[in-house]
């Protein structure tokens, strides 16, 4: 079953016109992560989330948004969708804080929302 | 800033053939991470490493941690249709840092 479920798979938006993407998740990890992934390459954190304490990249555009509401959800907003922002975008987790598997670093993924701007 | 190098960029094989891909860094790590990549869909863990020097399996996949720790190798015997996809190496300073990704070994096996 899947741990790390994102929705949609597919969502095709228009110029300029604002886009949720969502993530949730069953593993009841504190950490919740939004990548930015363009044709084959390496996945680029966009920000996360430690619990409540949002933690933006540096390089990130405000275009992009982050609510994460509960520990189950995270959500991406993306204000004004330029073409430039077609992209794969993955969601991850991981566990943090007093548990055996904070120690592994793992990040755990889901199928990523194929995000198409026209 | 912290850089991994992946290489091969791209691996054309034939099914049976062994694989091997490696990562190095200007940084030392304390964990590398491997994952693969169908077409579509997000990466998936394969081998996780902790230690120098520690050399894991999984299946037809070996992982090892370099000595050093800045570099780690990931090899794949009797390759399979199935093992096409993208492979990326991940390390990691220590849990305060995030991951840095290598660019990712896509792996094509010739028919």
């Amino acid at each position: 079953d899947a741990m790390v479920i994102q929705n949609p798979r597919y969502q095709v938006t228009q110029f300029g016109k604002p886009v949720t993407l969502s993530c949730s998740q069953t593993l009841n990890h504190n950490v919740m992560y939004w990548y930015q992934q363009k044709s084959s390459q390496a996945p680029k954190l966009l920000f996360h989330y430690y619990d409540k304490d949002f933690n933006n990249e540096a390089d990130t555009p405000d275009n992009f948004q982050s609510r994460r509401p509960n520990t189950s959800f995270c959500f991406l907003d993306i204000r004004s969708p330029g073409l430039g922002d077609a992209a794969m975008y993955l969601c991850a987790t991981r566990a943090r804080g007093g548990r055996a598997e904070v120690a592994k670093n793992i990040q755990y993924f889901g199928a990523g929302t194929r995000l198409s701007v026209l | 800033g912290q850089q991994l190098n992946q290489s091969p960029q791209s691996m054309f094989i034939q099914e049976g053939e062994d694989v091997s891909m490696n990562c190095t860094s200007s940084s030392i790590f304390n964990t590398w991470l491997w994952y693969k990549q169908d077409p579509g869909e997000g990466p998936v863990l394969l081998i996780a490493l902790y230690k120098a020097g520690e050399l894991t399996s999984n299946g037809r996949l070996t992982a090892q941690f370099g000595i050093t720790r800045k570099d780690s190798f990931l090899n794949i015997s009797a390759s399979i249709p199935s093992d096409v996809g993208i492979y990326f190496c991940a390390g990691q300073i220590d849990s305060n840092y995030q991951l840095i990704w290598g660019a990712g070994t896509k792996l094509i096996i010739k028919p």
